[in-house]
């Protein structure tokens, strides 16, 4: 089974402040991970992925997020928040097996507010 | 637009009504996912389906829900006899054939409200 917990429902910053979104995972197989964004009324875009190789991984918008498998994190990070970030963003984890359907399972989604 | 298309944006329904919700995926895509994301919630699977077949409704309700995605058409998520609960953004995410290591593309989603 797989879970995603995302520490902290609302994370507040300055504009230009770091912004860092805190995503643990629980998965009895090696997880493929994501991050992904919602504004209001719309759908959700992909920010970043994480599925082998360098744990490292970069996405749209400036945003990085790094894969610890001894921590089972993958916080999302970027280094100066910008008022047009303010958005819900939710991570999400999927089965790298063999037959695997892709289904994605989330988390909760943590609500980013930038403060001018 | 090449994206997943989902339509109405909006549907208001009476209780005891049928709510029918259509996904269009992206071109090339033959995999469709559809999620509910209830208010203050992320979203939750419903179901996985490729053309013509039903391959994960692990997600789905057991009553009153079904999908289908026909060979020729959008994939249709029905809903009979609705109630309060059902109120909810759907989503509909599609992805290529090879589906491990391919992120899905969402639509916009649709806004169920029942009075």
């Amino acid at each position: 089974a797989q879970s995603v917990t995302q520490l902290g429902s609302h994370v507040s910053v300055s504009e230009g402040a770091l912004v860092l979104l805190r995503c643990n995972y629980s998965s009895s197989v090696p997880p493929y991970l994501f991050w992904y964004v919602q504004y209001p009324n719309q759908g959700l875009q992909l920010l970043l992925k994480y599925t082998t190789g360098a744990t490292l991984v970069k996405g749209i918008n400036g945003f990085e997020a790094e894969f610890k498998k001894s921590e089972t994190s993958f916080h999302l990070t970027k280094p100066s928040a910008h008022m047009s970030d303010a958005a819900e963003y939710f991570c999400a984890v999927s089965a790298s097996i063999s037959g695997n359907t892709g289904k994605l399972i989330f988390g909760q989604g943590t609500t980013l507010q930038v403060k001018p | 637009n090449a994206g997943v298309m989902q339509n109405p944006r909006h549907l208001v329904r009476r209780r005891g009504q049928e709510a029918r919700l259509r996904c269009s995926p992206m071109k090339g895509h033959s995999h469709v996912y559809w999620y509910r994301q209830l208010p203050e919630e992320g979203l939750k699977f419903m179901v996985y389906l490729q053309k013509e077949n039903i391959i994960d409704e692990s997600g789905m309700p057991k009553e009153r829900f079904s999908a289908e995605f026909p060979k020729e058409g959008p994939s249709i998520l029905r809903i009979q006899q609705v109630v309060r609960g059902d109120s909810a953004a759907y989503f509909c995410a599609s992805s290529p054939p090879s589906v491990n290591n391919q992120p899905q593309h969402f639509g916009d989603g649709t806004r169920l409200s029942i009075l």
